[in-house]
């Protein structure tokens, strides 16, 4: 059974950092692709950055409104997808969701697993 | 990041079919194929139909999707009380070099 598991929300500062944590079981973790998708309180769902099976050796994808400021990374031998989250904004609040893609590219692909979400408030 | 156009509401009585559209165009809808996500109130997404008409395992056969040109739309038939949940179309945007999400229809059974 895949799960997928987020960790690493809280209450933070404007400007503040917070780094996020996505353990993945259940299948072979560094053949997907692994996006981060968010969706802030009583909204929609908002794509944030995408990163291909291998990780290293292809360009991460980022949304224009986290470009610059979130980094997103895994490490295949932890089963482990991060999201380095820093200039935190009070629109960043959020719950964040882990996404396993149907493929390995990290792009173009549905999302066939989503974790249950970590929440992530930023305030002063 | 740029949204799918969809419909805020949508409603029907049990039995009843309803139909969901999604409007994008050249560069998402236009070019990608279109998936659509089911979130149940306070749960996470679910994906329900993937590459325009396609059901996971598991998803019954009274939800369907389709796409034609630069929209797409996810027909529910045989409306239970079960379906009401927030349901979302979502594709790749050749321009955005990312995905882009619709903007969200409500479902409602009365």
């Amino acid at each position: 059974e895949v799960q997928l598991l987020e960790s690493g929300g809280g209450l933070v500062q404007p400007g503040g950092s917070l780094r996020l944590s996505c353990g993945g079981s259940g299948f072979t973790f560094s053949s997907y692709g692994m996006t981060w998708v968010r969706q802030a309180p009583g909204k929609g769902l908002e794509w944030l950055s995408g990163i291909s099976g291998r990780g290293s050796g292809s360009t991460p994808r980022y949304a224009d409104s986290v470009k610059g400021r979130f980094a997103v990374s895994r490490d295949n031998s932890k089963n482990t997808l991060y999201l380095q989250m820093d200039s935190l904004r009070v629109e960043d609040t959020a719950i964040y969701y882990c996404v396993k893609d149907w493929g390995g590219s990290g792009s173009h692909d549905a999302f066939d697993f989503w974790g249950q979400g970590t929440t992530v408030t930023v305030s002063s | 990041q740029s949204v799918l156009p969809q419909p805020p509401s949508a409603s029907g009585t049990p039995g009843q079919r309803v139909t969901i559209s999604c409007s994008g165009s050249s560069p998402n809808i236009g070019t990608n194929p279109v998936n659509w996500y089911q979130q149940l109130p306070g749960t996470a997404p679910k994906l329900l139909i993937y590459s325009n008409f396609q059901r996971p395992s598991g998803v019954p056969d009274r939800f369907s999707g389709s796409k034609s040109g630069t929209s797409a739309s996810l027909a529910i038939s045989g409306l239970q009380s079960d379906d009401e949940a927030d349901y979302y179309c979502s594709t790749w945007d050749d321009s955005l070099n990312g995905y882009v999400f619709g903007t969200g229809t409500k479902v409602t059974v009365l």
